[in-house]
């Protein structure tokens, strides 16, 4: 039983490099999210999605994209990585209006 | 986007003291949750509040949930140093969105 599963966990990237964090999770969950964690700070909501075709804005979307092209993964893509990038970030999962199952983490520096 | 303000954002108290924090916004939710993390690792759930007025007791633990469904509060018996951590809560807004606070860091000393 898996359930969310995040790579990389560590990754460092050059300025104006791109990559893909991946998402997977084995729960059939609807709803995906990603968060990013500055140190010692709460989470900030990057993009969600509630299924399969379907994604949203959360509150710091610039600089990032998602697909959902199955209801299983959720790669989250960065473009021309800045050092304001760098940060944990958190994949989650949950059903409907129910509790959120986290990810270890991907910890990214952009250098 | 709606924010949720939490405080206080560090507290650092003794074993066996009591403790409360708050989770504040301007608008309502449909629910609220409030989080535990430990370093290295994600948030793991404590409780969901989804009723105005509503009172949830873990052990130690007391969730009040706002009569408005816009502030919530987590109320700590008798700290313990297990209880070292950053407290998360978390909003829902209308359409599944689930945005957090700030966190509070508890650091409890025996």
């Amino acid at each position: 039983n898996a359930g969310v599963t995040q790579t990389p966990k560590f990754r460092i990237l050059k300025i104006g490099q791109s990559m893909t964090l991946q998402c997977t999770q084995d729960m059939n969950h609807n709803y995906m999210y990603w968060y990013r964690q500055d140190p010692g700070m709460g989470l900030k909501l990057i993009y969600y999605s509630v299924g399969a075709g379907i994604t949203d804005k959360g509150e710091v979307p610039n600089g990032y994209n998602v697909s959902r092209s199955t209801t299983e993964d959720f790669p989250l893509r960065l473009e021309l990585a800045a050092p304001s990038q760098t940060s944990v970030y958190f994949c989650a999962s949950r059903r409907v209006a129910g509790e959120l199952f986290f990810g270890e983490g991907s910890r990214l520096t952009v250098l | 986007t709606q924010l949720l303000e939490q405080s206080p954002q560090f507290l650092s108290i003794q074993e066996g003291e009591n403790l409360t924090v708050y989770c504040n916004s301007s608008s309502v939710f449909s629910s609220l949750q409030w989080y535990r993390q430990e370093p290295g690792e994600g948030p793991v759930l404590l409780v969901t509040v989804v009723t105005g007025g509503e009172v949830k007791k873990l052990k130690r633990l007391t969730f009040q949930f706002g009569d408005a469904r816009k502030d919530s509060s987590l109320h700590i018996t008798a700290a313990q140093p297990g209880d070292t951590g950053l407290y998360l809560c978390a909003g829902e807004e209308y359409g599944n969105k689930l945005v957090f606070g700030a966190g509070t860091i508890l650091r409890v000393k025996s």
